[in-house]
């Protein structure tokens, strides 16, 4: 069963605007991933963030991390026309070993 | 070289029908895996293949059997699919974690789009 939930399920932004997009887990974790999905195609990792890190930085990304919450975020600043895809929290256990658990995503759209 | 490569990339087959979808990396990641996906779903774990050895099967029908020859390569072979295998089908390729401290980011291939009639 998928252990991450995301919200919201879609949105909807102008060029230039912030997105935001959360990740709520259940179970404690390793470390929690992003992926990003252009429509039908494969997943495309943008950042990675370990139980013990709060905040991380990549570009134009930030991800927060709230272990007591069971939650992250990601924060995508000055967004273009090329971030419209799907984006996915993905979550490690210790004792998942490769396993990778993804929440049901995000769909972004950014309007020119 | 960073990816990984699938195909074909389209595939449409009949209930019948015997086929194989393929995958292949040459980054030296020792851990390989598939993914079912299914339109606005999550990609959903079906295999995973450590040191080319099966290392997890998530209760997979046997009607998809999964194959890793070399350390480079990775198939699923399909036969007596339902309609309701129609999918993306995503391989993905990482090094091992050896350790709780390693990270294991996994690389996709652009998937199979499989449609079964």
């Amino acid at each position: 069963s998928q252990q991450g939930e995301e919200d919201p399920q879609a949105l909807s932004i102008q060029e230039g605007e912030n997105a935001t997009m959360n990740c709520s887990y259940k179970t404690s974790i390793n470390n929690l991933q992003w992926y990003r999905q252009n429509s039908g195609r494969g997943l495309v990792h943008l950042i990675l963030i370990r139980s013990n890190e709060r905040e991380k930085h990549s570009g134009r990304l930030r991800v927060t991390l709230d272990t007591s919450k069971k939650s992250s975020s990601l924060l995508i600043t000055a967004s273009r026309a090329a971030d419209t895809a799907s984006y996915f929290c993905a979550t490690t256990k210790e004792t998942s070993g490769s396993r990778l658990t993804f929440g049901e995503g995000t769909q972004l759209t950014v309007n020119p | 070289d960073t990816e990984v490569t699938q195909t074909p990339k389209h595939l449409v087959m009949g209930m019948t029908n015997k086929k194989s979808l393929k995958c292949e990396q040459h980054m030296g990641h020792r851990a390989m895996y598939w993914y079912k996906q299914k339109a606005k779903k999550p990609p959903e774990l079906m295999f995973v293949y450590s040191y080319e050895k099966l290392s997890i099967n998530e209760s997979v029908p046997s009607r998809f059997s999964p194959e890793c020859p070399n350390s480079s390569l990775l198939n699923l072979h399909l036969h007596a699919l339902q309609p309701e295998d129609s999918a993306l089908y995503l391989c993905a390729s990482s090094q091992v974690k050896r350790t709780s401290g390693d990270v294991n980011e996994q690389f996709f291939g652009p998937g199979t789009r499989l449609t079964v009639l």
